[in-house]
């Protein structure tokens, strides 16, 4: 079956801890998003990729980092720099371009900073 | 820039009861709207997408959608609630000024009493 998976699932963070959140596809979708979810605010854009070694800032990219090495993963590394990572993450992709093409959604990553 | 706005971010309607959930969009151009669901915990699954073929749109679990340009709105509707129901849903609208991002409204959380 095609689709994005997310992992872990579950995370706890210490303070000035960075981690990494995975997300890899098998739908061969040329973009990748990475979104954050707080209660009452819906998705925010976090980094997105149109294409293979290539990715652009979303509304909030300050305190996180993406790289985009293969077509199936876009990794998501939280840093001790983003002062507030406490949320939900989600994990989308789609076919690239115009069009109205909708998104896939991975089953999201619950980060907790201790 | 475009924009999705959702008027109400919680809604209560009995089982049975008519479903309406309220959209309206900001666009210069012809749109690209989905309206998504989120169970709690998961990512978000489409129901429908509005594609100009047809303005009024049938999605899944039983819930459509009209898209009308006059009133620059794409309400979701359900002629009769279901417990299952139960959930937050979303609206979006895909940029075309060539980013090709999406643009999610605050989300509806829909509550459906027995």
């Amino acid at each position: 079956d095609g689709g994005i998976t997310q992992s872990p699932k579950y995370l706890f963070r210490k303070e000035g801890q960075n981690v990494t959140l995975s997300c890899e596809q098998n739908l061969n979708h040329d973009a990748m998003y990475w979104y954050r979810q707080d209660p009452g605010q819906g998705l925010r854009l976090i980094y997105y990729s149109q294409i293979v070694n290539d990715f652009q800032k979303g509304d909030i990219a300050e305190g996180y980092s993406v790289s985009r090495e293969k077509k199936e993963s876009f990794p998501l590394t939280v840093t001790s720099a983003q002062k507030n990572p406490t949320a939900f993450y989600l994990c989308a992709s789609s076919i690239s371009g115009q069009g109205h093409n909708e998104q896939f959604f991975g089953p999201g990553t619950r980060l907790t900073v201790l | 820039a475009q924009s999705v706005t959702q008027l109400g971010s919680h809604v209560s309607v009995s089982e049975g009861a008519l479903v309406l959930l309220r959209c309206n969009y900001s666009s210069s151009v012809p749109p690209y709207l989905f309206w998504y669901v989120q169970y709690p915990n998961q990512g978000l699954q489409l129901l429908l997408k509005y594609t100009s073929a047809a303005t009024l749109v049938k999605g899944i679990n039983g819930f459509e959608a009209e898209f009308k340009k006059s009133e620059t709105s794409f309400h979701l509707t359900k002629p009769s609630a279901h417990m299952s129901d139960a959930a937050e849903y979303f609206c979006a609208v895909r940029d075309t000024s060539g980013t090709y991002k999406y643009i999610f409204g605050t989300g509806t959380r829909l509550k459906v009493l027995a």
